[in-house]
């Protein structure tokens, strides 16, 4: 099976950076992705990163390491609008098919 | 972009009753699509893998018989909660693959649906 672990709340200043760690243990890894979730509402995809390093979407970065089992989301220039939550996403073939694991979710509180 | 849609976005119904939940991909076709469920403050559960013309994949726990999808179209898929029960209160959210995009990101990229607030008295 596969198991995920990220914080379970964080909070930020505005204009802050604020950085999401995601650890993570299965078999078959192909990936890791990125959603952002606001309250009452649907997932949406932020990023994926199926080699090590960083990808740079505008104020939203991600990370991984594979050799780690580590990724991370970086948020920049932090915003109001950017309280929601995380939630980290393994992609893996551990149960004989591909699919998407999503880990327990960050909730991100950004403050004045 | 893609979109994807779920009807109803909310249900209230009575305990023993069935209730019928469509997702569409409005502007583009999906071979495969994502039932999940969320419970309030949780993750999102992956409970099945709706393949167009073919039979579900279920999670280990989710009874097929009770949660009865049917993929019969591109387009279209249905999840029916059978005999519903207050335990099955919770957010179902669809999810649907683009088939057209390629490459090493398209897989992992889900659209996902508004979601229905599922209640059973």
């Amino acid at each position: 099976g596969q198991s995920l672990e990220q914080p379970s709340e964080v909070t930020a200043v505005e204009g802050a950076i604020v950085q999401i760690n995601c650890t993570y243990q299965t078999s078959g890894f192909y990936g890791l992705s990125w959603y952002q979730q606001h309250d009452g509402g649907a997932p949406t995809f932020l990023s994926y990163n199926a080699l090590d390093g960083l990808e740079e979407t505008g104020r939203f970065s991600s990370f991984l390491s594979r050799s780690d089992s580590y990724g991370y989301l970086l948020l920049q220039e932090l915003q109001m609008k950017d309280s929601a939550s995380y939630f980290c996403a393994v992609r893996d073939d551990s149960g004989g098919y591909q699919k998407v694991t999503f880990g327990i979710g960050t909730k991100l509180q950004v403050i004045p | 972009g893609a979109v994807v849609s779920q009807h109803p976005s909310r249900v209230i119904c009575k305990s023993g009753t069935s209730v019928k939940i469509e997702c569409r991909s409005l502007d583009f076709q999906a071979t495969t699509m994502f039932w999940y469920r969320q419970f309030p403050k949780q993750s999102l559960m992956l409970m099945a893998t709706s393949n167009e013309g073919s039979k579900a994949t279920y999670e280990q726990g989710v009874e097929k018989d009770k949660f009865l999808i049917n993929h019969a179209s591109l387009t279209l898929s249905t999840l029916t909660v059978t005999s519903a029960h207050p335990e099955d209160s919770s957010f179902y959210i669809c999810s649907a693959r683009d088939l057209a995009s390629g490459g090493e990101s398209s897989y992992n990229e889900q659209f996902f649906g508004p979601g229905t607030r599922l209640t059973v008295l």
